[in-house]
């Protein structure tokens, strides 16, 4: 079965721009969530999705938003972009919202803000 | 930060050999995941132990969990060099779905 797939793979935005990533998780699960990865701050965790309802978010300002749709598919926001969000955001997917599975992440999507 | 350490920071050891990762964490878990990542790639399950359980094996991995100590660690035996990567803990907490990510162990196996 296909794997999380994550678009686009890359993305150079300006700083003030917004941006849209968009997560397609892996057919039939219906938890997704977001992780920011940066050299500095490591692995950090954005938000959650489960039933296209916020179950869970981290700490990180209102400039980041998510969203989850009917059919699973997720898709973050960042406004007013800031040279500190460049990083890799990885999104993952797992069959329940419980926590006693494992995650399957995508590949991530590369943002450098200039 | 809920966020976990691990330690070394980064390890270098000739293939054949085993490779040793620990894992600290702060607040009592469900269960704690090790992942893998290539290169700045998504990260790769590779082995789930959930808090009332010791020890778990698979394959050439073997992980420890020591809920007391709030620690766990990684072994991984006879090492190749594709298994060259940054591997981390994750703890998952009571409640949520959340993972609390350490901070990372760098593996370089040379050949």
């Amino acid at each position: 079965k296909a794997g999380v797939t994550q678009t686009p793979r890359y993305l150079i935005k300006t700083r003030g721009q917004q941006v849209t990533l968009s997560c397609s998780p892996i057919s039939g699960h219906r938890s997704v969530s977001w992780y920011q990865q940066t050299p500095g701050q490591g692995l950090q965790f954005l938000f959650e999705y489960f039933s296209e309802t916020q179950r869970n978010k981290g700490n990180f300002p209102g400039r980041f938003s998510g969203r989850q749709f009917s059919n699973s598919r997720s898709e973050m926001n960042v406004s007013t972009l800031e040279l500190g969000d460049s990083a890799l955001y990885l999104c993952a997917s797992s069959l329940t919202t419980s926590g006693g599975t494992e995650a399957f992440f995508g590949q991530g999507t590369r943002l450098t803000v200039v | 930060s809920q966020q976990g350490e691990e330690d070394p920071q980064a390890l270098s050891i000739q293939e054949g050999e085993n490779a040793t990762m620990n894992c600290s964490y702060k607040t009592s878990i469900n269960n704690l995941q090790w992942y893998r990542q290539n290169s700045g790639r998504g990260l790769v399950h590779l082995i789930l132990i959930r808090s009332n359980e010791r020890e778990k094996h698979s394959g050439r991995l073997r992980v420890t969990l020591d809920t007391s100590k709030k620690s766990s660690s990684l072994l991984i035996t006879a090492s190749r060099a594709a298994d060259t990567a940054s591997y981390f803990c994750a703890t998952v907490p009571l409640t949520g779905n959340q993972f609390y990510f350490g901070t990372g162990t760098s593996l370089t196996v040379i050949p």
